[in-house]
């Protein structure tokens, strides 16, 4: 069964770095997944696409503090240089034929 | 400028219907894959269903049998008929457009309230 596992938070002070991490299910490591901004009181966004040889492709106008790396089934995306407008939940979400699904996402305060 | 603007949402009595839709711009819905994804209030976001550019459809097991994904070729717009609602329905809908699986594109969102 293909699915995600976020932790539920993460906090990190301003200016600083976070690493979020999303962890694909036995069996799925080789899986690409994207990656999804979504501010309080706002729809999502979509920040990246990562592949499991960590290379990725972001979204329109995504700026350079954010990138994503791969290590086996987990996906990771760094924020770095963080900002107030940081603070937000961050989903994972992959897909197989027929089948989407997403992480229960992740909140990341800023200190 | 690529755009999705759902419309459709409102209150509802369980056990009724209704259609949402999702106005495209900027590209053509058929020749992507379209998805509607849901969010409970104060929950996560979770996958209802998707077409693909080919036609398919898929839907998660809690919608099967009562909601239909479908497009509007002529009209650019992709829709979902919802019938015998549901109070656990109740989510803001959100429908995305797709870049091979991964989701590359948001609408604002329809919130849609099932209650007696």
């Amino acid at each position: 069964q293909l699915v995600l596992t976020q932790s539920p938070s993460a906090s990190a002070s301003l200016g600083a770095s976070v690493k979020l991490t999303c962890t694909l299910s036995s069996g799925h490591s080789g899986y690409a997944i994207a990656w999804h901004q979504q501010q309080p009181e706002k729809g999502p966004r979509y920040l990246m696409k990562l592949n499991s040889d960590g290379s990725h492709s972001k979204g329109d106008g995504i700026p350079d503090r954010f990138s994503g790396s791969s290590s086996g089934p987990e996906r990771y995306l760094t924020i770095s240089s963080l900002q107030s407008e940081d603070e937000a939940d961050y989903y994972c979400q992959t897909w197989g034929t027929g089948i989407r699904v997403f992480g229960g996402g992740t909140k990341l305060t800023v200190l | 400028e690529v755009q999705l603007v759902e419309t459709g949402g409102g209150l509802t009595q369980p056990g009724e219907s209704l259609r949402l839709s999702c106005a495209a711009s900027g590209f053509t819905v058929s020749s992507n894959h379209m998805s509607w994804v849901r969010q409970a209030p104060g929950r996560g976001l979770e996958w209802v269903s998707v077409i693909y550019s080919a036609g398919s459809t898929y839907y998660v097991d809690s919608v099967k049998g009562r909601f239909t994904i479908s497009r509007d070729n002529s009209k650019n717009t992709l829709d979902l008929q919802m019938n015998s609602l549901r109070a656990e329905d109740t989510a803001v809908y959100y429908c995305a457009r797709e870049a091979a699986g991964s989701i590359d594109c948001w609408g604002h969102g329809t919130l849609v309230t099932v209650s007696s």
